[in-house]
């Protein structure tokens, strides 16, 4: 549907556990983004990478780790998750790391932290 | 920071009215773009309106700016059962180059 695939789809983590959250996007695009989406909560920026660049980092906690090993997949490696971790995971991807553009958003990773 | 902030937070009405949403922000922007998330999924794009249009069209939806308010609008004419989502208006600050703010949503249902 929209280009950018996420996998897994659910996942659930203990506390102790490291994990890996992969995007993949199809759509030639230069420029990828981590967003996390917490009830009744706003949509929170968490990483942007621009041509495989780190370009924003929205003081997210170094339990989050972001890789983006070329401009097509995008990781986000996790470790020593807390409950308040638990969220729906996006990710998205678009033509230039700019609001001028708009974002393709994959399906999300729906994790729970136990 | 947040930037959009939309209202109503939720909307409930019947199959074949009009829906419209309303978004305000705080600082000046290039663009302002709204997107549709069905439950639990990702968002789809919808529209993007650039600073210097007033309304812009796109099938059933129609959006306007009005920057001297720093407001938005979105209408969704003829609704239908499957227009039910949230809808999230998102800026980006001027010459800002890190990506676009989203609101909390409205969350839109229609009665069949």
């Amino acid at each position: 549907e929209t280009g950018v695939t996420q996998t897994p789809r659910h996942l659930v983590m203990g506390m102790t556990n490291k994990k890996s959250l992969k995007c993949e996007q199809h759509l030639g695009h230069n420029a990828m983004y981590w967003y996390k989406q917490s009830a009744k909560k706003p949509l929170e920026l968490m990483f942007v990478y621009s041509l495989e660049e780190r370009v924003e980092n929205n003081s997210v906690p170094s339990r989050f780790s972001p890789e983006c090993p070329n401009s097509s997949h995008l990781f986000l490696h996790l470790h020593t998750l807390q409950p308040e971790d638990s969220a729906l995971y996006l990710c998205a991807s678009s033509q230039a790391a700019s609001g001028d553009y708009e974002q393709y958003f994959g399906p999300g990773t729906r994790l729970t932290v136990t | 920071s947040q930037q959009g902030e939309e209202d109503p937070q939720a909307l409930s009405i019947q199959e074949g009215e009009n829906a419209t949403m309303n978004c305000s922000y705080k600082t000046s922007i290039n663009n302002l773009q709204w997107y549709r998330q069905n439950s639990g999924r990702g968002l789809v794009h919808l529209i993007l309106i650039r600073s210097n249009e007033r309304e812009k069209h796109s099938g059933r939806l129609r959006v306007t700016l009005d920057t001297s308010k720093k407001s938005s609008s979105l209408l969704i004419t003829a609704s239908r059962a499957a227009d039910t989502a949230s809808y999230f208006c998102a800026t980006d600050a001027w010459g800002g180059a890190d990506g676009l703010t989203f609101g909390k949503g409205t969350h839109l249902i229609i009665q069949p």
